[in-house]
């Protein structure tokens, strides 16, 4: 049971260009969620979804943008990449929402992205 | 959404019950008390959650205050694989249920 996947786990990127992080889970939650951390501080939310076809803004949306094609995948898009996005990237997934979830959420093991 | 208040830093000697606080004074009457650990190098791992009454799981058990102001996690024998950075976090069932905010948690240090 692979639970939340994150793909790629490391990258390096130059200012300016683009890429697009995937995160799959196979629980067929209908919940999904993509966090930013940098060091020493919390999770911020970046965007999130809750179904298919369905996505919303969070706490730190600017610079990024999502899609949820498919129930079990959430792609997170850079379209041009800043040094401000330095970051380690998680996503993760629940039944219901966060407060509803009876066991919680789950999450990857995080993308390492680093701009330059 | 209410807010929390962790200690910075904790430490335990292993083999022993761990005691890590939270304080949630503005907590409302149908916010739920989330914990989520984060150990070194992986995303956030869910432990328990409550609303008034203690709970306890494999993992961990949460006592929650008479007025709700306060929580503790119980951590009844800490061992090496629970360093880790503690979150206390409050959800409403709806609105605030889809924004999970992580504060900077409480960093455990357990030694041998």
């Amino acid at each position: 049971n692979a639970g939340v996947t994150q793909t790629p786990k490391f990258r390096v990127l130059k200012t300016g260009q683009s890429m697009t992080l995937l995160c799959a889970q196979d629980m067929n939650h209908e919940y999904m969620y993509w966090y930013r951390q940098d060091p020493g501080m919390g999770l911020r939310l970046i965007h999130y979804s809750v179904g298919e076809g369905t996505t919303a803004k969070g706490e730190v949306p600017d610079g990024y943008n999502v899609s949820r094609l498919k129930k079990q995948n959430f792609l997170l898009g850079l379209e041009s990449a800043a040094p401000s996005q330095t970051s380690v990237y998680f996503c993760a997934s629940s039944y219901l929402s966060f407060g509803q979830a009876p066991f919680g959420a789950f999450f990857g093991q995080g993308t390492r992205l680093t701009v330059v | 959404d209410a807010k929390t208040t962790q200690p910075n830093s904790m430490e335990s000697n292993e083999e022993e019950p761990v005691h890590l606080p939270c304080n949630h004074s503005t907590i409302s009457g149908t916010d739920y008390i989330h914990w989520y650990r984060q150990l070194p190098s992986q995303g956030p791992e869910y432990v328990i959650h409550g609303l008034t009454s203690n709970v306890n799981n494999r993992m961990a058990s949460l006592a929650i205050a008479e007025d709700r102001k306060s929580s503790t996690l119980i951590l009844h024998r800490a061992t090496l694989r629970d360093a880790a950075v503690y979150y206390c976090i409050l959800l409403g069932l709806t609105g605030g249920g889809n924004k999970l905010t992580f504060g900077t948690g409480t960093q455990l240090k357990v030694e041998l």
